[in-house]
């Protein structure tokens, strides 16, 4: 799997969007993007992913370049829950079980 | 419907001594796992499995073994615990190879 960089750490402000930037250069044409968040020390929780195209749900949008070595997390409108460590992963498709490699992440802390 | 169920949730061992971390899912999953998150750090993968009856090896296995006799549980066991094996350990599992990894709420073990 590709290796992704994030920045260590950001501030965002209450009720504002949050843009979350991860480079994955490296990245393969069967590899997808996905993100995952760690609120405190819960077990991870899924936010979204994708492949080449921009994504949308309801927790997040997730903006792709058309090279696809980069990509851009947003959360619109960032409440004081949203703060976690965000966890940007590239994946292949065919990759044998459900493993992701995770690494440092982003630890966003939403302000009021 | 429980999702990923881990226990015990807090553990304390002595070096030397054997235990079982219990995994349970109720959402029909093929695909589980199991992780380690040592503090300050990201998830590391221990071990894999792709169905009833398969398992493999992760990135950090050794010290750890797995089974996997029906398609709900998932048992992590520590053969002789040792210090350096106090870590928080997740447990994930996706109904498909490229899907949502859904994680348990961690056991957090403490090796003397």
């Amino acid at each position: 799997d590709a290796k992704t960089t994030q920045p260590p750490s950001m501030d965002c402000a209450e009720g504002r969007a949050a843009n979350l930037p991860c480079n994955h250069s490296t990245i393969s044409g069967n590899e997808y993007v996905y993100w995952y968040r760690q609120i405190h020390s819960q077990g991870p929780q899924y936010i979204i992913h994708g492949l080449k195209n921009n994504e949308t749900n309801e927790m997040a949008s997730l903006i792709i370049t058309e090279d696809r070595k980069s990509s851009t997390l947003i959360l619109p409108h960032a409440t004081l829950r949203d703060t976690a460590v965000y966890y940007c992963i590239v994946r292949s498709s065919k990759a044998a079980g459900n493993k992701l490699t995770f690494g440092g992440g982003t630890r966003v802390l939403v302000k009021p | 419907n429980a999702g990923v169920t881990q226990t015990p949730k807090f553990q304390v061992l002595k070096t030397g001594q054997s235990m079982t971390l219990q995994c349970a899912q109720d959402m029909n999953h093929e695909y589980m796992s199991w992780y380690r998150q040592d503090p300050g750090m990201g998830l590391r993968l221990i071990h894999y499995s792709v169905g009833a009856g398969i398992t493999d090896q992760g990135e950090v296995p050794n010290g750890y073994n797995v089974s996997r006799s029906t398609t709900e549980d998932f048992p992590l066991r520590l053969l002789s615990a040792a210090p350096s094996q106090t870590s928080v350990y997740f447990c994930a599992s996706s109904y498909s190879v490229s899907g949502e990894l859904f994680f348990g709420e961690g056991s957090r073990l403490t090796v003397l």
